[in-house]
């Protein structure tokens, strides 16, 4: 079975400081992974997806598949980075498994 | 404004009474789905739709239905909601166009089940 593991509910990290949160997951195959953010008040949105291998906001997530791990970081973390993030695996493009969630929190 | 919207956005009804969320998007998308949010779960699919008439189960389709018969357009209707229905409702649309698979998200619907 696909499933995603974030195994943080909360992270709190002081601004300035690395971030990152983790990302595992099981899947027989080759999956497409991604990493959405929805801001406080804001709509679920798309931060990161490995096939692109982008840097959006500073942040990165490499893909390990001897891990099975898809974790995001970022070298300094900045206040306007406190959001929700989830971890997405899609499965043949068309079936999608989130995480369940971590809540980051960078304080000043 | 391109977009996906939802409504309602918040809904309180009873055990047993129909009703339908309708979703709708404006951005020309081949690909829809549906997913329910609730504490601590995270998003779970529920149906989503490849193109008009072409529609699929996800991960909890149990107790839902749907139909895809615009492209605009991917209704969720639950034909005799149950207290175990109460959570977010998110609906999404995708270009899947040249291998673009993100996915746009609505602003969530909030129903709750008596």
């Amino acid at each position: 079975a696909q499933r995603v593991t974030q195994p943080e509910k909360l992270l709190s990290v002081f601004k300035g400081a690395p971030v990152e949160l983790k990302c595992n997951y099981s899947y027989s195959g080759s999956p497409e992974l991604f990493w959405y953010v929805q801001y406080s008040r804001q709509r679920l949105q798309l931060l990161l997806r490995h096939i692109s291998r982008e840097s959006i906001k500073g942040f990165t997530a490499d893909l390990n598949k001897g891990e099975t791990s898809f974790h995001l970081k970022k070298p300094f973390a900045q206040e306007e980075d406190s959001a929700m993030y989830y971890c997405a695996l899609s499965r043949n493009f068309n079936k999608f498994y989130f995480g369940s969630g971590t809540k980051l929190n960078v304080k000043p | 404004e391109a977009q996906v919207t939802q409504n309602p956005r918040y809904l309180i009804t009873v055990t047993g009474k129909k009703l339908t969320v309708t979703c709708s998007q404006n951005m020309n998308h081949e690909y829809m789905s549906w997913y329910r949010q609730d504490p601590g779960l995270g998003l779970r699919q529920i149906y989503y739709s490849m193109n008009v008439e072409v529609t699929d189960k996800g991960d909890v389709p149990e107790g839902y239905k749907v139909s895809r018969k615009e492209k605009r357009n991917f209704p969720l209707i639950l034909e005799s909601p149950s207290p175990n229905q109460t959570s977010l409702y998110f609906c999404a649309s995708s270009p899947r166009a040249s291998g673009n698979n993100e996915q746009f998200f609505g602003p969530g619907t909030r129903l709750t089940v008596l």
